[in-house]
Formats: C-alpha cells, sequence, structure tokens
C-alpha cells in the first residue's frame, strides 16, 4: 500500500531564504510525483509534475526532484516571498493501484 | 479559458440528508475525479469518471456515488450524512486520456459541513 509522507508539517522562514520541502513514499513503483500549492480554503494548483524517468523539474523559483531508487522527492524553492506562503503538498500516482496519493502537506509561512 | 468551476461553494446540512455537489471541468477536459479533504490532511481520492464511465474508485461507503453528464460535467452525491462526512470536497478534471497521472486541475471546493 502506497503511503506519502511530507515533513515537517509546517515551516516558518525569514523573506529571502532558499528552503527544502520534503516528501517520501513507501512504493517506488511510483508513474509519476505532483506538487501541488494550496491556499487557505481553496483548492489546488499544480505547481510541477515529474515522470519517474525524469530526475527533476524546474518552473520560475520553483524545483523539483525525485529519486525513486530512496522513496523521496524534494521541493527547492529559491529566494523565497511571503507570497509562497501556502500548503504544499506532493501526490504520488501509484503504478500498482492506479490512485492518486497525497501527502499530508507541509505549510510553510514566509515572514517579511 | 474558465478553470475548473464547483457549486455550492459553502454547505450545511444534517445527519441523515443528502447531498449533490456540482462540478464543470475545464473546456476539453474529459476526465474528472473527486477528492474529500478533511482539516489538516492531504486530499483522499473518491472517484474518477472518463467519457461518461467509472475508471476508479477509492475506499468510500456505498453512501457515495457520482456521475458524469454527456457535457462532462459531474455530480457527487452523498447519501446518509454522518458527521465525519464533513470536509472539503474537491474536484478535478485532466486533459487527455484519462489516466489519473495527467496533470489535475483542481477547482476550488465545496465546504461541506455536516451537523
Amino acid at each position: 500500500k502506497q503511503e506519502v509522507t511530507q515533513i515537517p508539517a509546517a515551516l516558518s522562514v525569514p523573506e529571502g531564504e532558499n528552503l527544502v520541502l520534503n516528501c517520501s513514499f513507501t512504493d517506488s513503483a511510483i508513474y509519476n510525483l505532483q506538487w501541488f500549492r494550496q491556499d487557505p480554503g481553496k483548492g489546488l494548483t499544480s505547481l510541477l509534475l515529474i515522470q519517474s524517468s525524469q530526475r527533476e523539474q524546474t518552473s520560475g523559483r520553483l524545483n523539483a526532484s525525485l529519486d525513486k531508487s530512496s522513496g523521496r522527492s524534494t521541493l527547492y524553492i529559491a529566494a523565497s516571498q511571503p507570497g509562497d506562503s501556502a500548503t504544499y503538498l506532493c501526490a504520488a500516482f501509484s503504478s500498482n493501484t492506479g490512485k492518486l496519493i497525497f501527502g499530508q502537506g507541509t505549510t510553510l509561512q514566509v515572514k517579511p | 479559458d474558465a478553470g475548473v468551476t464547483q457549486s455550492p461553494t459553502h454547505l450545511i446540512k444534517t445527519r441523515g440528508q443528502h447531498v449533490t455537489l456540482r462540478c464543470s471541468p475545464i473546456s476539453g477536459h474529459k476526465s474528472v475525479s473527486w477528492y474529500q479533504q478533511v482539516l489538516g490532511q492531504g486530499p483522499q481520492f473518491i472517484f474518477q469518471y472518463y467519457e461518461k464511465e467509472e475508471r476508479g474508485r477509492g475506499n468510500f461507503p456505498d453512501r457515495f456515488s457520482a456521475r458524469q453528464f454527456p457535457n462532462y460535467s459531474s455530480e457527487l452525491n452523498v447519501n446518509a450524512l454522518l458527521l465525519g462526512d464533513s470536509a472539503l470536497y474537491l474536484c478535478a478534471s485532466s486533459r487527455t486520456s484519462g489516466r489519473l497521472s495527467d496533470t489535475q486541475y483542481f477547482g476550488p471546493g465545496t465546504r461541506l459541513t455536516v451537523l
């Protein structure tokens, strides 16, 4: 059974800091891994999708990496801004179950 | 283009009642998925529909049902509501093959409160 875990549950950093969010999954048989952003009480916005054959994806100040062998993905945010404050969720598409499994999310606060 | 839309935005029901939630996908998207997100947790997969057929079902009781219409919009129905059904219900659409591995575009959600 695929389980996705995100640590820490919450993170607070000063503006301008580079930071890394972690995501781990138990079943390496994933088709891809997606990172989403969720603002309070809102829906999810897709940030990056990494196919299982890829090592990383970049979009602007965001860079996501994937290491299937170790069951880990990281989301790197460069030069953080207060507008980056949100909950970040990772989700693994399991090749075995054909389902998208989400982690619990990391709530990020960037202080001005 | 308009994004995924959901209605209503908020809903308050009492235990035992029935509720219907609605979702309109992005134009051209044929796949719709439903998720339940309890406060403080990640979304849990409920259903996926593609071309009006059920393609996947999560671990939810039979009180939960859904359907997709010819225009690809979708309804999620929940019968005999329980307090534990209180959550944000999210709808997502995707572009092509209907595989959940395609990039999912989420709507703003419907906040359901069961009293």
